[in-house]
């Protein structure tokens, strides 16, 4: 079992619509969750940071739920220029130690008019 | 100015060929990180340094050696290139920084380098 997997897609929605992605890890020590964006041929960027509680930047909500051990990532209302790949990003390890960020493979988001 | 540079950002290598990728920050970070990535596989992680002393392995580090000549440069080199190393490697860059609690650990990353091994 990869150690964290998401879903490839394609996703393909029309402008307007709400799409949710999923995630889920295999390391229950994980501590630090993360959704870093890429588009195409260009490199991963940092989208939002994932918290227990969950959390909310704008249109992008994040949530965690550590007992399924999933993290799922919700855009309403989709531009065109959320067009990309969604990576799913996983710390195994908290506090001031190094712990290995394992990435997803990546969802594929297409956005059309 | 881009705050991590990558050069060259495209190479085509022969076959037993040493070659050399650059990575450069100006973050001031002490973190540095060399990843590759192919396409269905997602990025995995070949090597990694915590400071001008520090040289760890990452998950896929046959094959592969890096240099830390400086906080601010990171290189990874190819001793004898085959064909299936053919990828985009990127480098990273990342502080450690509290955040609700915990550390929190953001990476930044250049812009990539596209490596094509004949």
């Amino acid at each position: 079992r990869k150690e964290v997997e998401q879903d490839p897609g394609p996703f393909n929605v029309p402008e307007g619509a709400t799409v949710a992605f999923n995630c889920t890890y295999s390391n229950s020590a994980s501590q630090s969750f993360f959704w870093y964006r890429q588009d195409c041929r260009k490199e991963p960027k940092l989208l939002m940071s994932v918290y227990s509680s969950g959390n909310e930047d704008g249109r992008f909500t994040a949530q965690l739920n550590r007992a399924s051990q999933y993290i799922s990532l919700l855009i309403r209302d989709s531009k065109l220029s959320d067009s990309a790949t969604y990576l799913c990003v996983v710390n195994s390890a908290g506090g001031t130690s190094y712990g290995k960020l394992t990435f997803g493979q990546g969802t594929i988001l297409t956005v059309h008019p | 100015d881009a705050d991590v540079t990558q050069t060259p950002r495209n190479r085509i290598t022969k076959t037993g060929k040493r070659i050399m990728l650059e990575c450069s920050q100006t973050k001031g970070h002490d973190r540095m990180y060399w990843y590759r990535q192919d396409p269905g596989l997602g990025l995995r992680l070949i090597y990694y340094s915590f400071d001008v002393k520090d040289i760890n392995k990452g998950e896929i580090s046959d094959g592969y050696s890096v240099s830390r000549q400086a906080q601010a440069k990171f290189s990874l080199s190819l001793e004898s290139a085959i064909p299936n190393q053919t990828a985009l490697y990127f480098c990273a860059t990342s502080d450690l920084g509290p955040q609700g609690g915990l550390y929190q650990e953001t990476q930044y990353f250049g812009p990539g380098t596209r490596l094509l091994v004949l």
